[in-house]
């Protein structure tokens, strides 16, 4: 099956600091998102990404489907920004099950 | 985008005993998903919830250990039965279909502490 690996698994930086999240998938997909995992459990979705590049705010996401990853940017973080952040990718072409990746923990310190 | 709620947010259960999971959402879904989170851990499927006919496990997972309901297009059950410790999990009910037709959203997610 595919296999999403992220990088880094733990990063802890200053508050107003940027920051770069990578996620590896071992083969095409269709399907790509971003989570958020608050302290306290809930997932807020960040972005559906498949191809290309978004933006939210302090946040920005790209996908480079042809080589397999995508990147998810944190500018002026902030201490809420904390959590750890899941790239899923869908397992198999028409079944929206989406496989997650390692996740990276972020902490943001003020 | 979809609401779901989940109920129980968390409980602390006996080894030995079952407890059932709802999912409700405050509307019609196609598609219905139960995911497993171990403590530290990333998120695991454990099935599809399929409306009117048996769930679809993923490898590892089996109907007798956790099966699931799915009455309609907006509520389903997972029951954990006679659990161990090692099933203390955060278990979390998604739906296909938020802000776009292919985007996963997720409940806040059912913390089951077992002893």
């Amino acid at each position: 099956g595919i296999q999403v690996e992220q990088s880094p698994p733990d990063l802890i930086l200053q508050e107003g600091a940027n920051s770069t999240l990578r996620c590896n998938f071992s083969d095409s997909v269709n399907n790509l998102q971003w989570f958020h995992q608050n302290p306290w459990g809930q997932l807020i979705n960040l972005f559906y990404i498949p191809s290309g590049t978004k933006q939210n705010g302090r946040l920005s996401a790209t996908t480079v489907a042809t080589e397999r990853y995508s990147l998810l940017y944190i500018s002026s973080s902030q201490t809420t920004d904390s959590g750890v952040y899941f790239c899923a990718v869908e397992g198999d072409a028409g079944t929206y099950k989406y496989i997650f990746g390692t996740g990276t923990r972020l902490k943001v310190l003020a | 985008s979809a609401v779901i709620s989940q109920k129980p947010s968390r409980d602390i259960c006996q080894r030995g005993t079952s407890l059932t999971i709802q999912c409700q959402v405050d509307s019609q879904v196609t598609m219905m998903f139960w995911y497993r989170q171990q403590p530290g851990q990333s998120l695991t499927l454990i099935a599809t919830a399929n409306q009117g006919s048996e769930a679809t496990y993923e490898s590892g997972f089996v109907i007798d250990k956790f099966p699931i309901s799915r009455p309609n297009l907006t509520f389903s059950t997972l029951t954990v039965s006679n659990m161990s410790p090692e099933d203390s999990s955060i278990y979390l009910c998604s739906v296909l279909g938020g802000s776009g037709a292919n985007v996963l959203t997720f409940g806040a997610g059912s913390r089951l502490t077992v002893l």
